[in-house]
């Protein structure tokens, strides 16, 4: 069964500390593996996909890295902004589940001033 | 360039009651998918919708149905509320088959009470 795990399931930085937030997933033919960042009560919004082992993503902060097994996410000197849960989600390469996303229940990133 | 958007924003229910939600996807995007997502919780798949066809569907019961329109906006609709349907009702685009990245709406806050 395809599962995403996702930890830890909270995380409190200071303003400036760097840290990762980290993916294991179980998937029978990775097809992609997406980042996610949600505020509450809002939708998610998009950050990053990663489709093969040994690829990394980067944007501002946050750069996304892939492995066979797992996915991190690294952020860089965070700031208060950065305040908000994280998702990752796979898509399975399989006909059958073709296109649905399997998604981790997430992490909450708390940065404080 | 409008994203995804959804309507209504907020919905309170009574137990046995019946609602739809409706769905636009992001200009360009033709494929339609419906998450919900529970408090606490990752967004787990209802179903997918295609070319006015359901493609794919999650675990989710029968009193979850929906609709694809010629002009590709959708509907969720459940039947027979329960109070385990309270949830964040998510819907996502994404353009033409290529259902890798899938861009999300800002969600339809359903209370059953």
């Amino acid at each position: 069964e395809d599962q995403v795990t996702q930890s830890p399931e909270a995380l409190r930085l200071q303003e400036g500390e760097s840290s990762s937030l980290n993916c294991s997933y179980t998937v029978s033919g990775l097809r992609g593996l997406f980042w996610y960042r949600q505020d509450p009560g809002k939708g998610p919004e998009f950050l990053f996909t990663l489709y093969s082992a040994g690829e990394e993503k980067e944007k501002e902060r946050l750069k996304a890295t892939l492995t066979k097994k797992e996915s991190f996410l690294h952020i860089t000197a965070p700031k208060p902004e950065d305040s908000a849960t994280y998702l990752c989600a796979v898509q399975a390469g399989r006909g059958s589940t073709l296109g649905r996303l399997y998604f981790g229940r997430g992490t909450q990133l708390t940065v404080w001033p | 360039d409008a994203g995804v958007t959804q309507s209504p924003t907020h919905l309170i229910k009574t137990r046995g009651q019946q609602v739809t939600l409706r769905c636009s996807p992001k200009s360009g995007h033709d494929t339609v998918s419906w998450y919900q997502q529970a408090l606490g919780q990752g967004p787990q798949f209802i179903f997918q919708y295609y070319e006015e066809e359901e493609r794919q569907r999650g675990n989710f019961p029968d009193r979850f149905s929906g609709h694809q329109f010629p002009n590709y906006s959708s509907e969720l609709n459940v039947n027979a509320l329960l109070l385990g349907d309270s949830a964040l009702y998510l819907c996502a685009s994404s353009p033409l088959d290529s259902t890798y990245e899938q861009y999300f709406g800002p969600g339809t806050r359903l209370t059953v009470t």
